[in-house]
């Protein structure tokens, strides 16, 4: 089926260097994508987000980068901090004509900041 | 005000109870949703209630009933459940569908014994 999904489910950083989380999907109706952040006994926190008619997007510390030829989307994190230590999982809300309420994560990706 | 909270933050009960899980945001979102989330795996969407309406069921058995009674409160009205259904519990909400962020509560643990 058609679903959101992680190329790695860990990766280990060294303090100081950028993280690149990855993330793939089937569903080329897709049309909005969400990163979220989720620390150990927390809920998850939205990071940032991009709508398919962009293929980049930045925060604070925080790059999105979104390619709808092959269905991909990463996460790049600037000079990662022991305080980026946590699960990452991307979502996608199924595009137009798909039921917009509900969010599909992906497996999530496990990072952990070596200091 | 851009919080999601829910209460109780731990649960325990037996197979015969019945407890209710409680969720509020003040942002003034018309969407609200309720997740279940095992270890180590994504959140797995429950039920979805728009401006106060069920629009949403997941397939969720019924020993999960969910209640909005108003556009601030969101309640998990749990009964007879099994010791499969311990997991992490976690409420969020949205400005409405589409293109709008869902931003989650911090979750209530449950454990059924």
């Amino acid at each position: 089926g058609e679903s959101v999904g992680l190329h790695l489910p860990t990766l280990s950083v060294q303090e100081g260097d950028n993280s690149i989380i990855n993330c793939a999907y089937s569903n080329s109706a897709s049309d909005y994508f969400i990163w979220y952040k989720q620390e150990s006994g927390k809920g998850p926190q939205f990071i940032i987000d991009i709508r398919s008619n962009m293929d980049k997007r930045q925060g604070q510390r925080v790059t999105v980068l979104l390619n709808k030829t092959v269905k991909h989307l990463s996460l790049q994190i600037a000079a990662t901090q022991p305080g980026d230590s946590a699960v990452y999982f991307c979502a996608e809300n199924g595009g137009e004509g798909s039921n917009d309420y509900k969010l599909s994560f992906g497996a999530g990706t496990t990072v952990t900041v070596r200091a | 005000d851009t919080e999601v909270t829910q209460t109780p933050k731990h649960l325990v009960m037996g197979m015969t109870n019945k407890k209710s899980l409680k969720c509020e945001q003040h942002m003034g979102h018309r969407a609200m949703y309720w997740y279940k989330q095992k270890a180590k795996k994504p959140p797995e969407l429950m039920f979805v209630y728009s401006y106060e309406k069920l629009s949403i069921n997941e397939s969720v058995p019924s020993r999960f009933s969910p209640e909005c009674p108003n556009s601030s409160l969101l309640n998990l009205h749990l009964h007879a459940l099994q010791p499969e259904d311990s997991a992490l519990y976690l409420c969020a909400s949205s400005h409405g569908t589409g293109f709008y962020e869902q931003y989650f509560g911090p979750g209530t643990r449950l454990t059924v014994t």
